[in-house]
């Protein structure tokens, strides 16, 4: 069973510039989730969606972050302006809503802010 | 709202020792729990999940956690530590919402370094 697929792997971008990040959640998973991992810390909730709808996006910067899930398979993280402070690795998971159900994560883009 | 704090940041062990990381969690009820590693340039990986039921819960690769309700810990332990155990360890709970919600709020992390 593949896992779930994020891209790109890394970026480096300067202050001001734009980017997308991009996951392919396990085939079947209802649930996608979005964190955010700053160097030597543990990840943190951004966003996450069941099926199309995000159920809850309170921890994401809404002036400048975004994401979509249009079709209630793959999504799309956006940072416009990115600051140095985004400086993170993006974790994707996925999950089937379901008693005691399992979450799996991909392996995340490392985002370096200049 | 619930917390987790790991207040080791990081270990040091031999190869061949045991290995205990401590987690304590904050949360009203009865929590789900998790341990995740993380190696490097890798995705966060399950070693071993605790719902509702026996306190101690087997993982993968020889680990093992302990819950306690009385303490508000879930510590994590492994009697023969080795050298491809040298990673990063996330303690992580999750809103028991009569099922688990799969929204988790995870530690601050402990890195573990094995020394021969």
């Amino acid at each position: 069973e593949a896992g779930v697929t994020q891209s790109p792997r890394y970026a480096v971008l300067q202050e001001g510039q734009a980017v997308s990040f991009w996951c392919d959640p396990i085939s079947g998973h209802d649930t996608l989730y979005w964190y955010q991992q700053p160097r030597d810390q543990g990840p943190q909730l951004l966003v996450y969606f069941r099926d199309e709808a995000v159920i809850d996006n309170s921890q994401l910067p809404s002036d400048r972050f975004s994401a979509v899930r249009p079709k209630g398979t793959n999504s799309t993280l956006k940072i416009q302006s990115a600051k140095q402070g985004d400086t993170a690795t993006y974790l994707c998971a996925s999950s089937f809503q379901g008693r005691n159900t399992e979450v799996f994560f991909g392996k995340g883009t490392r985002l370096t802010v200049v | 709202a619930q917390s987790v704090t790991q207040p080791d940041a990081r270990v040091t062990v031999s190869e061949g020792a045991s290995l205990q990381l401590r987690c304590k969690y904050s949360y009203f009820g009865t929590p789900y729990l998790f341990w995740y590693v993380q190696y490097p340039r890798q995705g966060l990986q399950l070693l071993l999940k605790y719902y509702p039921g026996d306190p101690v819960v087997q993982g993968v690769n020889g680990f093992e956690a302990e819950f306690s309700k009385s303490n508000s810990s879930f510590h994590l332990r492994k009697a023969s530590v080795h050298w491809s155990d040298w990673a990063v360890y996330f303690c992580a709970v999750s809103m028991n919402t009569g099922g688990l919600s799969g929204k988790l709020t995870f530690g601050e992390g402990t890195q573990v370094t094995v020394i021969s």
